[in-house]
């Protein structure tokens, strides 16, 4: 069972590279999230979606950018990458039931230089 | 706006020992799920236990449970019988129904737990 993946896994950019994180569900999960970890701050929310098609902001969108086109992949987007951006990138999915648990890809350790 | 809050960073706890992690919510919502999750050394978010907060009685899950009290606004981890591999970051988050603010948990800051031999 894959679960949640996410690719790559390691990624070093410079100042003003874009890039592309993808997060891939085999569950049938409706919702799916992005979230960072930087230390001593625990996970907060980026951008979030609810079903296909749609996406919505969290707690910390500026500088992201997300697309949601099939309903397993969501996708995370640097623009213009800052050093502000190193961090740890989690995505996540759950079903539509609003307190099951969220599972979570196995990470993105992202360092803007 | 939903807040919570790990008042411990570390813990130091001797094997098999019982260990709580404490954890307050702040919330306006009468409906809500409080959740943990342990994170080890190798970084994976694993999920924990579950706590409706509607449900009449205390999670439990294994060696984990759930210490709910609505009035205090507390859902502390209970561990009984700690292991070695139980040395790991956990994290308290909680989910309230989308009434205009953003869908998702929100996490507090985390408890480093590491256990002695």
């Amino acid at each position: 069972n894959a679960g949640v993946t996410q690719t790559p896994k390691f990624r070093v950019l410079k100042t003003g590279q874009s890039m592309t994180l993808l997060c891939a569900q085999d569950m049938n999960h409706e919702y799916m999230y992005w979230y960072r970890q930087d230390p001593g701050m625990g996970l907060r929310l980026i951008h979030y979606s609810v079903g296909e098609g749609t996406t919505a902001k969290g707690e910390v969108p500026d500088g992201y950018n997300v697309s949601r086109l099939k309903k397993q992949n969501f996708l995370l987007g640097l623009e213009s990458a800052a050093p502000s951006q190193t961090s740890v990138y989690f995505c996540a999915s759950s079903y539509n039931r609003r307190y099951t648990e969220a599972f979570f890809g196995q990470g993105t350790r992202l360092t803007v230089v | 706006a939903q807040k919570i809050t790990q008042t411990q960073p570390g813990m130091f706890v001797q094997e098999k020992e019982a260990v709580t992690l404490d954890c307050t919510y702040d919330t306006s919502d009468p409906s809500y799920g409080l959740f943990w999750y342990k994170q080890p050394s190798s970084g994976e978010m694993i999920f924990l236990i579950y706590q409706g907060s509607y449900d009449q009685q205390n999670a439990t899950e294994g060696r984990y449970s759930l210490n709910f009290q609505k009035a205090r606004k507390s859902a502390n981890l209970v561990i009984s019988a700690s292991q070695l591999g139980d040395s790991a970051m956990y994290f308290c988050a909680m989910r309230v129904p989308s009434g205009g603010g953003a869908d998702g948990l929100t996490f507090g800051k985390g408890t480093h737990l590491i256990i002695q031999p």
